[in-house]
């Protein structure tokens, strides 16, 4: 069945220096993918998004590109800040016609140290 | 701005009491979504509407169920409350499209004691 996978947490970074956080995918068909970042106390928000292969999401400085030919959707930023510290989830809609019913990867936790 | 509101932001529960979970949203989105968020497990759908008095299963729907009455409103239903139903419940609404993101509230963190 469809699936998403990402490396496992947590990940801690000092501040300014370069995030990837790899997320492949399992899907038939061509899904939609999404970066969720979820920060302490608080509920799920979109990141970023990519409806079809060779797309380029981007929002915050974060960036993630579709790419079919190895089903990967890697979340990079080229320089993070404290205030980046949360959870972040990728995750894929498989279908064509119904919004919203995603699923989800297992979430990596980022901590940023000044 | 777009809001999803769920009612309680923590909740205790007994084993064995009836639960009732509620999520409003402000966007007249046709589609909600229960989810559970459990640590190493990421989310898992429990059940979603596409419509007023439509539901359907998701992926771990057992001891759980759901009521839409109106657009607005989705309630999440613990039949009887059992401990490992300790979680914490992400309520979420989006359009039709599959393309469109799902919109959060906050949480419920659930405890059976």
């Amino acid at each position: 069945g469809d699936s998403v996978t990402q490396m496992e947490g947590p990940v801690t970074l000092s501040e300014e220096a370069f995030l990837t956080i790899n997320c492949t995918y399992t899907a038939t068909g061509y899904p939609s993918l999404f970066w969720y970042v979820q920060y302490p106390g608080e509920g799920l928000q979109l990141l970023l998004k990519a409806t079809k292969a060779d797309d380029k999401g981007s929002n915050k400085g974060f960036e993630a590109t579709y790419r079919k030919e190895t089903t990967s959707f890697h979340l990079e930023k080229g320089s993070v800040q404290v205030s980046d510290s949360a959870v972040y989830f990728c995750a894929l809609n498989p279908f064509v016609n119904q919004g919203g019913k995603l699923i989800f990867g297992q979430g990596t936790e980022l901590s940023v140290k000044p | 701005d777009v809001k999803v509101t769920q009612s309680s932001r923590y909740l205790v529960k007994r084993t064995g009491e009836k639960v009732f979970l509620e999520c409003v949203q402000d966007m007249d989105h046709e589609n909600m979504f229960w989810y559970r968020q459990d640590p190493g497990l990421g989310l898992r759908l429990i059940y979603f509407s596409y419509d007023v008095k439509m539901k359907e299963k998701g992926d771990i729907p057992e001891g759980y169920s759901v009521s839409r009455e109106k657009k607005e409103r989705f309630s999440l239903i613990l039949e009887s409350a059992s401990t490992n139903q300790t979680s914490m419940y992400l309520c979420a609404s989006s359009e039709q499209s599959s393309n469109s993101p799902l919109h959060f509230g906050n949480g419920t963190r659930l405890t059976v004691t």
